[in-house]
């Protein structure tokens, strides 16, 4: 079974970098068959796709976010990891890593999320 | 790129069937089969229910189903039960340049 676990810090000021983490485990990241995804929920509010990497390192990010945004992979680790810059309180949200299905066109494992929260 | 829009919410007592909408344009839902759906309770993480538009996931039950017609997805809960009280997503692929897009969410209330 596929687990995704998201990490980082919770707190992060603004205009400073945001960075996570997602781990995952049972099952390898080198596999050609997924994309490996960013996607951001504030409170009460719907899902944002944020960007996804595939194994080989090739990135694709949302146009809102492209200029701020860089996902890169880990394959050693079974990690990808996604940095945001010059955040403000708008970026704050439960940011959640997910595996995106090729062929599909759906995310079929997500991690649990984690709350970053943007604040002086 | 817009979000897919869908209700704010729907209802339905236990037994009864509901139904979602998804409305996006000729750019995302009605340029590919690449619907899916999303059940998210409370404080957890979104979990697939349907994908290319009336597929299940292993492990779903078949009370869901999906459907398409143009630009407008649908999401249809059968046999409402109490666990299916949650908020629904819909999202589609939106080509190589906006690539995912969510919808507006739906919260499904059983009465």
């Amino acid at each position: 079974q596929v687990q995704l676990q998201e990490s980082g810090p919770g707190l992060v000021k603004p205009s400073q970098t945001l960075s996570l983490t997602c781990t995952v485990s049972g099952g390898s990241i080198s596999s050609g068959s997924y994309y490996w995804s960013w996607i951001r929920q504030p409170a009460g509010k719907g899902l944002e796709w944020v960007g996804h990497v595939f194994a080989s390192g090739s990135t694709n990010y949302s146009p809102s976010l492209k200029s701020r945004v860089t996902i890169s992979v880990d394959t050693s680790k079974n990690q990808f990891s996604l940095k945001l810059t010059s955040v403000t309180a708008a970026d704050t949200a439960v940011y959640y890593c997910a595996r995106y299905k090729r062929g599909s066109g759906s995310f079929d494992y997500w991690g649990q999320g984690t709350l970053v929260t943007v604040s002086s | 790129q817009s979000a897919l829009t869908q209700p704010p919410s729907a209802s339905g007592s236990p037994g009864q069937s509901v139904t979602i909408s998804c409305t996006g344009t000729s750019s995302d839902v009605g340029a590919y089969n690449y619907v899916s759906w999303y059940q998210q309770h409370p404080g957890k993480a979104p979990k697939l229910m349907i994908y290319e538009v009336n597929k299940w996931p292993s492990g779903v039950p078949d009370r869901f189903s999906g459907s398409k017609s143009g630009n407008t997805a649908s999401l249809t809960v059968s046999g409402l039960q109490a666990e299916d009280e949650a908020d629904y997503y819909c999202s589609s692929y939106a080509g190589s340049n906006n690539f995912y897009v969510f919808g507006t969410g739906t919260k499904v209330t059983v009465l």
